[in-house]
């Protein structure tokens, strides 16, 4: 059963805290994404994984960071939230080997108050 | 400038009805995938075209990479079909693997 699967579903933090965002794979995919969603600016890249310790920022890694330990396992990681990061998080994955065909997990909604 | 251009933004459509949703690119592209997502949902891969004409069900996608295009074509629409449709594309000579999305037609087809 192909599936990305995101913990939690839905968190509240205060400014400051720290926040993880976690996301597993069951395809073997090399590549791993995590995406955010905002009304009015669509998806947005934060972080690339080509693989295990293979990390690039996306298009606003600012205020992010993530760890890939094991190739099914992508973690996002918020130091010190704030509040302009309260949003919808979307990992996503993809076999890397020319298809980019992208398998999004179901979604964590971050409020940051 | 915004390399991935959907319209119409938003789309009404009765049962039964045909839609034709636009994505236009300002990029050289290397791939372009459409997704499709329910309110609150997550994002479900309709479809990978990176040219040509692809068939699924009641879809149809169209690519013309000269023309910079991509369609989605939904066909005898139901209910069941609102939601937002996205299009992503994957432009030549960059970051590899990284897809770059439009902001969506939400399109929401009434009984």
């Amino acid at each position: 059963d192909m599936k990305v699967t995101q913990m939690p579903r839905y968190l509240i933090k205060r400014m400051g805290e720290n926040v993880l965002l976690e996301c597993g794979q069951d395809m073997s995919h090399e590549t791993m994404y995590w995406y955010r969603q905002d009304p009015g600016l669509g998806l947005q890249l934060i972080y690339i994984s080509y693989d295990v310790d293979s990390n690039s920022e996306g298009d606003i890694p600012k205020g992010y960071r993530v760890s890939r330990k094991k190739r099914e396992h992508f973690s996002l990681i918020l130091d010190s939230a704030k509040t302009n990061q309260t949003s919808v998080y979307f990992c996503a994955s993809s076999s890397g080997t020319g298809d980019e065909r992208l398998f999004f997990g179901h979604g964590t909604k971050l409020s940051v108050l | 400038g915004q390399q991935v251009q959907q319209s119409p933004a938003s789309l009404v459509l009765q049962e039964g009805e045909n839609a034709e949703l636009q994505c236009n690119f300002s990029t050289s592209l290397n791939s372009m995938q459409w997704f499709y997502q329910r309110p609150g949902g997550s994002l479900v891969s309709l479809f990978y075209n990176p040219s040509g004409t692809k068939h699924s069900g009641r879809l149809t996608s169209t690519t013309v990479i000269k023309e910079r295009r991509s369609s989605l074509h939904i066909s005898s629409s139901q209910t069941t079909d609102s939601g937002t449709y996205l299009c992503a594309l994957v432009n030549t000579g960059g970051l590899s693997g990284k897809l770059t999305f439009g902001e969506g037609t939400q399109v929401t087809v009434i009984s």
